[in-house]
C-alpha cells in the first residue's frame, strides 16, 4: 500500500458526461500528480500541483481540469467525455517541491474510467 | 523523439534466474533521475528503484539493481532470483531537472511485460 488513495476505483459513464476523480496524497506529501494510462498513449503526465498551486502541465485536454485543495487532496474533473477518454487514471504524490530531483512519486491504485 | 525507450515488449524468465530489462533514454539535461516501476496485473504502480545522473555507483534495492551506463544513456534493471510474483509490466521513467516548466513530471517508456515460468 503506497499510502495514496484514489476514489472511485471504477467508473462507467456515457459520452458527453462529466466525472470527478478524487485523490488523497500520502501524509506529508505536498505534490500531487495526475497521469493517464491508455493502450494507445501509454502512461502520460497530465498535471502537477504543489501545495495548492499548479506546478506543471502536460498533455492535458482543455476538457480536463484539476485542483488541489487546502487539505492537499486533489480532484481531476473530466467533462464532455469521449470514448477515447477511457483509461486508467493515476494519482501520485511526493514529498519535495520543484527542486526535488531524487523525490520519488508514489502512485495510488488508479481509477479505471470506462466511457460507453 | 522517444525520451525513454524500452525495446523488449515482453519476455519469459525461468523462476530463480536473473533477468535484465533494457531502458535507454534521451536527454540533454545534465541533471536527471531514472526510476523503475512495476505494474502487476492488479494495476497499481509500485516504485522499485532510483538512479540519479550524478550517482557514482549503480543503485541496488534488494533483488533489484540498476546497470547504469551514462555514456550509453542506458539504465537497465536487473532482477535477480526471479519469483513468480515478479510477473508484471515494468516501466522505466525519467525526470529531467533543468526544465522548470516540466515540474517534477515523469516521462515513461512503453514498458516490458515479464512472465516468470515455474
Amino acid at each position: 500500500d503506497s499510502g495514496v488513495t484514489q476514489t472511485p476505483k471504477h467508473l462507467i459513464t456515457a459520452t458527453g458526461q462529466r466525472v470527478t476523480l478524487r485523490c488523497s496524497p500520502r501524509s506529508g506529501d505536498l505534490s500531487v500528480y495526475w497521469y493517464q494510462q491508455s493502450l494507445d498513449q501509454g502512461l502520460q503526465f497530465l498535471i502537477q500541483y504543489y501545495n495548492g498551486e499548479e506546478r506543471a502541465k502536460g498533455n492535458i485536454l482543455e476538457r480536463f481540469s484539476a485542483q488541489q485543495f487546502p487539505d492537499l487532496h486533489s480532484e481531476l474533473n473530466l467533462s464532455s467525455l469521449e470514448l477515447g477518454d477511457s483509461a486508467l487514471y493515476f494519482c501520485a504524490s511526493s514529498v519535495a517541491g520543484p527542486a526535488g530531483l531524487t523525490d520519488t512519486q508514489y502512485f495510488g491504485p488508479g481509477t479505471r474510467l470506462t466511457v460507453l | 523523439a522517444q525520451k525513454i525507450t524500452q525495446t523488449q515488449p515482453g519476455m519469459f524468465v525461468q523462476e530463480k534466474e536473473a533477468v535484465t530489462l533494457d531502458c535507454t533514454y534521451d536527454t540533454s539535461d545534465p541533471s536527471y533521475g531514472l526510476f523503475w516501476y512495476k505494474q502487476p496485473s492488479s494495476g497499481e504502480m509500485i516504485f522499485l528503484i532510483y538512479q540519479g545522473s550524478y550517482d557514482q555507483q549503480n543503485a541496488t534495492e534488494g533483488r533489484y539493481s540498476l546497470n547504469f551506463q551514462k555514456a550509453r544513456k542506458s539504465a537497465n534493471l536487473v532482477i535477480s532470483a526471479s519469483q513468480l510474483g515478479d510477473s508484471a509490466m515494468y516501466f522505466c521513467a525519467m525526470r529531467e531537472r533543468t526544465i522548470k516548466a516540466a515540474g517534477n513530471k515523469l516521462t515513461f517508456g512503453g514498458g516490458t511485460r515479464v512472465l516468470v515460468k515455474p
